[in-house]
């Protein structure tokens, strides 16, 4: 099976700061990689898919990065709407398997 | 509008069954893969079980904890995935959400409980 390491579990953080969130695979997984954005209460939503691919809909100031084994999700500058919780889901191959997901929190 | 809608969730006790349904609309059910995903009270997100489309065989896979105990089938005739859930543990107890895990919505979750 492979592993998703996320990271950080948490995070603190100001209106307009720049986030960085990480996913290491256990194996290469080429940019079989999508991102979700998780709020209290809610379904999941998928802010990019195949590593980079930004979701239609979802703002510019998301981005992704990587391929292999590490990958990357940025936000430029933080909005009010982005506090959530944030995983990564590798659909390389089955089992799929979430990172263990990042709350960014205000600080 | 592009949606998947799931019921059937509910109590039950420790060993007992239950079948959530996912109903689709808005998009080509039949071409669609579907997927359960289900989220523990507080906890992350868990992937459970995926249903191929016909034309790439129907053939379903099945995360290792609930593997020969839960079944997930489809019926296109219906635009509507299942999700049979047999020998029902503690541990099972989560909201359970239909998803195609690509660009469509997800749906909004069926929770199970499974207590005595």
């Amino acid at each position: 099976d492979i592993q998703m390491t996320q990271s950080p579990p948490s995070l603190s953080t100001s209106l307009g700061d720049r986030v960085t969130i990480t996913c290491r695979a256990s194996q290469s997984i080429s940019t079989y990689l999508d991102w979700y954005q998780q709020k209290p209460g809610k379904a999941p939503k998928l802010l990019i898919y195949a590593a980079s691919d930004l979701q239609s809909g979802v703002p510019s100031r998301f981005s992704g990065s990587g391929s292999g084994t590490d990958f990357t999700l940025t936000i430029s500058s933080l909005q009010p709407e982005d506090f959530a919780t944030y995983y990564c889901l590798q659909t390389y191959s089955t089992p799929l398997t979430f990172g263990g997901g990042t709350k960014v929190e205000i600080k | 509008e592009v949606q998947l809608v799931e019921s059937g969730g509910g109590l039950v006790k420790p060993g007992g069954s239950l079948r959530l349904s996912c109903e689709g609309s808005g998009f080509i059910f039949t071409n669609a893969w579907i997927s359960w995903v289900r989220q523990a009270p507080g906890k992350g997100l868990e992937w459970v079980a995926r249903v191929r489309n016909k034309r790439d065989g129907g053939t379903t896979d099945y995360a290792a904890p609930v593997k020969d105990r839960f079944t997930i089938s489809r019926d296109d005739s219906r635009d509507t995935a299942y999700l049979q859930m047999n020998s029902l543990k503690i541990e099972d107890t989560a909201v359970y959400y239909c998803t195609t895990l690509g660009r469509k919505p997800w749906g909004q979750g069926a929770l199970v409980t499974v207590s005595s």
